[in-house]
């Protein structure tokens, strides 16, 4: 069974300093998508980052980049430069058949000023 | 530029009394997801649309429906609410299609209230 799991349920990060928020998964798959979800107070569902498992090359959305371990089966996200709007849950994601998304329990983000 | 839409953003209602929540996405995808969340908890996938076929979770209780009458739009139905339906309600879609499965993109969800 494909399985998430974020074994982190709280972080705290000073305000400008860099955080990592770790996540792992299982899938028997060899090619497949992997999501961080940003989720704020609001609810409302945001992605943040994308890696596709065949490509070596670790994403990077300006201040937001994984470290992709495929052997591993690790996935975490680093925030530079954290800013007080990052503060939210963050969720790591695996699509399974038809894209259905199978979440990890989520990291809550505090961000200190 | 609203990509998925769902309304209304807020529902309050009593206790028995059956509520439609509804999507709406400008994306052409697909398919089509509701997941229900609760306090603390990540989204839990209730059903989906692929194109018009409907597919339900196993655990997804009966009271849960839906309906799909066309490519834009999907409602949640929820026959008999219940206090533990209470929930956060969200919406996605994504295209899939082969080997292709993209991004799935949120809507802003729907908060409902059972009194």
């Amino acid at each position: 069974a494909q399985t998430v799991t974020q074994s982190q349920p709280e972080m705290s990060v000073q305000e400008a300093e860099t955080v990592t928020l770790s996540c792992t998964y299982d899938t028997s798959e060899s090619d497949y998508y992997l999501f961080w979800y940003k989720q704020p107070p609001s609810r409302q569902m945001i992605l943040v980052i994308r890696q596709e498992a065949y490509k070596q090359q670790n994403a990077t959305e300006n201040r937001f980049s994984v470290n992709f371990q495929k052997a591993a089966k690790s996935f975490s996200l680093k925030i530079s430069d954290s800013q007080l709007g990052d503060a939210a849950m963050y969720f790591c994601a695996y699509p399974g058949a038809t894209n259905k998304l199978i979440f990890g329990t989520g990291t809550l983000l505090a961000v200190q000023p | 530029d609203a990509m998925v839409i769902q309304n209304p953003r807020y529902q309050v209602t009593q206790f028995g009394k059956p509520v439609t929540l509804s999507c709406s996405q400008t994306l052409n995808h697909n398919v089509m997801y509701w997941y229900q969340q609760k306090s603390s908890q990540a989204p839990k996938l209730l059903f989906h649309y692929y194109d018009k076929d409907f597919n339900n979770e196993a655990d997804t209780p009966d009271n849960f429906q839906s309906r799909r009458p066309n490519t834009s739009f999907c409602f949640l139905d929820i026959r008999s609410p219940g206090l533990g339906d209470a929930a956060m309600y969200l919406c996605a879609t994504s295209r899939v299609g082969g080997n292709l499965r993209e991004t799935q993109y949120f809507g802003p969800g729907t908060r409902l209230l059972v009194l």
